[in-house]
């Protein structure tokens, strides 16, 4: 079956601690993507790969970081920097660029408490 | 960097009525144009793209219309039915990765 997986479903963190967000692919895409959702708001672009070790920051990139070592692979660390970490975070491949369609996880909530 | 603005951020229609969604955008790079759907707690699942050298692309009940000159992008969907209650999301994307909008909330009442 082929698709992302994202895990946890749900995450808990306390203040001052950094967390990994999980996100695997077997669709042979080469760009993923990891994504911000807040309440009744769009997603913004946390940071994006098009290819192995390679990534770009996207619009909202700071208190995070990713790391491409495999193709199949994008984890997303929140870090204590990162001021208002709790929301909905999604992550997304496509099988090159932007403008091909992108196929999304079911996503992780991390909650700071 | 692209942006994209969508309108309305709610939408109630009453069971067998149509459903419109509006977006523009910002760049005129842009050339992909999806359109996502996405139910509580899930991830978003594509239900129709268009591209920059289309004018109009149907799929059953849901139609997707691009004015390039203008810079907009509406979704239609027709005979609206409970199951199209959800989250709508626009996007456009120049090349890097999607840009999407703020979403519409539809309620299709039975």
């Amino acid at each position: 079956d082929g698709g992302i997986t994202q895990s946890p479903k749900y995450l808990f963190r306390k203040e001052g601690q950094n967390v990994t967000l999980s996100c695997e692919q077997n669709l042979n895409h080469d760009a993923m993507y990891w994504y911000r959702q807040d309440p009744g708001q769009g997603l913004r672009l946390i940071y994006y790969s098009q290819i192995v070790n390679d990534f770009q920051k996207g619009d909202i990139a700071e208190g995070y970081s990713v790391s491409r070592e495999k193709k199949e692979s994008f984890p997303l660390t929140v870090t204590s920097a990162q001021k208002n970490p709790t929301a909905f975070y999604l992550c997304a491949s496509s099988i090159a660029g932007g403008n091909t369609e992108a196929f999304f996880g079911q996503g992780t909530r991390l909650t700071v408490v | 960097g692209e942006n994209v603005e969508q309108h309305p951020s709610t939408l109630s229609v009453q069971e067998g009525d149509s459903a419109v969604i509006k977006c523009t955008y910002s760049d005129s790079a842009s050339n992909y144009f999806p359109w996502y759907k996405q139910e509580l707690g899930k991830g978003p699942q594509l239900i129709i793209d268009i591209r920059s050298n289309v004018g109009e692309k149907k799929d059953q009940r849901i139609a997707v219309t691009l004015n390039k000159t203008a810079k907009h992008f509406s979704l239609h969907i027709t005979e609206t039915q409970p199951e199209d209650s959800a989250v709508y999301f626009c996007a456009a994307s120049p090349r890097r990765a999607l840009t999407f909008g703020s979403g519409t909330r539809l309620q299709v009442q039975p």
